[in-house]
Parts: structure tokens; sequence; C-alpha cells
């Protein structure tokens, strides 16, 4: 079955900087595009980032643009989120979640991962 | 700006049925949505895609007691028969130019 497992996070002091990763498994891992959703505590759901099946195509929420990265890696099944520029308001679980599209991009998710903490504090 | 809009609480008593609703910002009316669920200290799950027209496809698992339909701006979930596993937190979540947006969010509490 379909899992995403999520690593990476942790505490960071203001303005530096964190790689969160996820590992996916039991899909066809080059053909599906990738998101990162992202909960503060006690918060709703914020979109944070997508990177398409190929890597090519990248979108990014205002709150992130310029200070985040979305990458991936299909050789290794892995999406990575490069942050940068870490801001007290970035505290938050940082989901990787699937795009419904094979092949394409539907922008709504089917799998989730269990979230990683990422505590930006000094 | 798209934008959706959520009541941040809703309340029924078990076995009964309840409607949330999701509402689309002015100009954005005919977008489709998705409705997901969290459940307390769970990652959210997908439980349907709702088109414009009120047709909507489930996601793999999703029990019958969940459906959707559509008027206007506004996308709807309803779930009939209530469950104490209903209770959780439900967005509605929408997609243009790029970028994803997400409703407020919903809190269910089944009395």
């Amino acid at each position: 079955q379909v899992q995403l497992m999520e690593s990476g996070g942790g505490v960071v002091q203001p303005g530096r900087s964190l790689r969160v990763s996820c590992a996916a498994s039991g899909l066809t891992f080059s053909r599906y595009p990738f998101h990162w959703v992202r909960q503060a505590p006690g918060k709703g759901l914020e979109w944070v980032a997508l990177i398409s099946y190929d890597g090519k195509t990248t979108y990014y929420g205002d709150s992130v643009k310029g200070r985040f990265t979305i990458s991936r890696d299909n050789s290794k099944n892995t999406v990575y989120l490069q942050m940068n520029s870490l801001k007290s308001e970035d505290t938050a679980v940082y989901y990787c979640v699937r795009d419904q599209g094979f092949g394409e991009l539907l922008f709504y998710f089917d799998y989730w991962g269990q979230g990683t903490l990422v505590l930006v504090s000094s | 700006q798209l934008a959706l809009t959520q009541p941040p609480s809703a309340s029924a008593s078990l076995g009964a049925s309840v409607k949330l609703t999701c509402a689309l910002s002015n100009g954005h009316s005919t977008y489709d949505i998705a409705w997901l669920q969290q459940q307390p200290e769970k990652s959210p799950r997908f439980l349907m895609k709702v088109n414009s027209d009120g047709s909507h496809r489930k996601g793999a698992g999703i029990p019958d007691r969940f459906s959707a339909s559509s008027s206007g701006a506004v996308r709807y979930l309803a779930i009939s028969n209530l469950q104490s596993e209903d209770e959780a937190a439900y967005y509605c979540q929408t997609w243009g130019s790029g970028s994803v947006v997400f409703g407020g969010g919903t809190t269910l509490t089944v009395l």
C-alpha cells in the first residue's frame, strides 16, 4: 500500500535553514505530483508547495515564496522541502501529500503522510 | 482572490444528519472542490471531489453516509446517521492558477 514517511523536522532558530524529506513507497513514484501542506498548532491547513511528477513545474504559497524550495529525486522516491530564512510563523506540522493526478496535476489529494513537526524558536 | 468560507463549528446528535457548507468567493462559483476529514490527532484524509454541478467522486472506503451537492457558489457535505467517529474537522479545498486554497475548516461535534 502507499506510504509516505516524512522526516527531518525539529527545532531550529529563526533565520536558519532546515530540509524535510518525504520517502514514498508502494506507488509508481515518478508519475505522481506531490505537495507539502502544513498545519500550525491548533490551526487549519495551509498549502505550501507542489512539484509536478517530472520535477519541471513547481508552485509555492505566497507565505513561503522565495524562501522555500520543493524538489524531488525520482531515483530515490523522495520529495524534499528546503526551508530557508525560517520564521516563528513557519512553526507547523508539515505533511507530504500525493496529488491524485497520474502523469498530470489535478491539485487535489489522496494519500497523506503522518507529518513532521518543525518548531522555529530561539 | 480565490477563497473558501466555512463556518467554524457545527454539531448534531448521534444518528442524526448534518450538512456542512463551503462557500466559494465571488467570481469563482464554477470551481470544483474537495472535502477532507481530519479526525483528532490524525492526518487529513480525502473524502470526495465535488464538481460545480454537484456530481462527486468519493475516495476509497468512504461510507455511503457521506454525500455531496452544490448550489451556486456553495458546496455541501452531507453526513447521515452520524457516528462518534465522524467527530472531526472538515476542510474544503479548491485550486486555480497554480495555487491550492483551503477553507478554514468546520469542527463537527457529535452530541
